[in-house]
């Protein structure tokens, strides 16, 4: 059975930082592109950033700005997303899920981690 | 950046009865359109991909159709399970921004 189960999410400053890691098991991770994507509180899901089977590339949201870094463990099954110089707007539930088609159509998905970005 | 759009944003349905969800694409994106459902709390779930494709585990009851620019996700004989929030996405561009739709609730008459 595919699982993903993310943590990391935290309450955290206005300018702060945080790590969400996804802890990938159930099927072969390292032959899998993978995503980021966000839910604000009531809102719609926004895609945030991937990342290819191998981890040598990585897209973004224009909205990241290079705030964020996608990353990925294939040794350990992990991926990760480093959240930098964090603002309110970026309160939300975090996904992670596993890309089956052109990297972005999302066939199994993480149950969420929130962060919240609050003074 | 392809603009995706959904219609309505929510709509009453009596069980048993049918649904009809539209989305639309500010550009032709070929058949790269899936569907996903939210419920609430949950995380989302495939249930549409190559506009009329049903992922695995899908009732029968759920069928995508479209191409181009305009497309239908259709609900028929709507169950206590169906009621949620179901969003689009175009997979056409490159790098996937502004992939998803806003959402439509399907909600309980």
């Amino acid at each position: 059975e595919v699982q993903l189960v993310e943590s990391g999410g935290d309450v955290v400053q206005p300018g702060g930082s945080v790590r969400l890691s996804c802890a990938a098991s159930g099927f072969a991770f390292s032959s899998f592109e993978m995503d980021w994507v966000r839910q604000a509180p009531g809102k719609g899901l926004e895609w945030v950033a991937y990342i290819r089977s191998s981890g040598e590339s990585t897209e973004y949201a224009d909205f990241v700005k290079g705030r964020f870094t996608i990353s990925r463990d294939n040794g350990k099954n992990l991926l990760f997303l480093q959240l930098d110089s964090l603002r309110a707007e970026d309160t939300a539930v975090y996904f992670c899920a596993r890309a089956m088609i052109r990297g972005i159509v999302l066939d199994s998905w993480g149950q969420g981690t929130l962060v919240t970005v609050s003074s | 950046e392809i603009v995706v759009t959904q219609s309505p944003a929510s709509l009453s349905v009596s069980p048993g009865g049918s649904a009809t969800l539209s989305c639309s694409a500010s550009r032709g994106v070929g058949t790269n359109v899936a569907w996903y459902q939210q419920k609430h709390g949950q995380a989302p779930r495939l249930f549409i991909y190559g506009a009329s494709t049903r992922a695995t585990g899908v009732p029968a009851r759920f069928s995508g159709s479209g191409s181009g620019t305009d497309f239908t996700l259709t609900i028929n004989g709507l169950q206590s399970e169906d009621f949620a929030v179901y969003y689009c996405q175009q997979y056409w561009n490159w790098p996937p921004r502004g992939t998803f739709g806003p959402g439509t609730k399907v909600e309980i008459k």
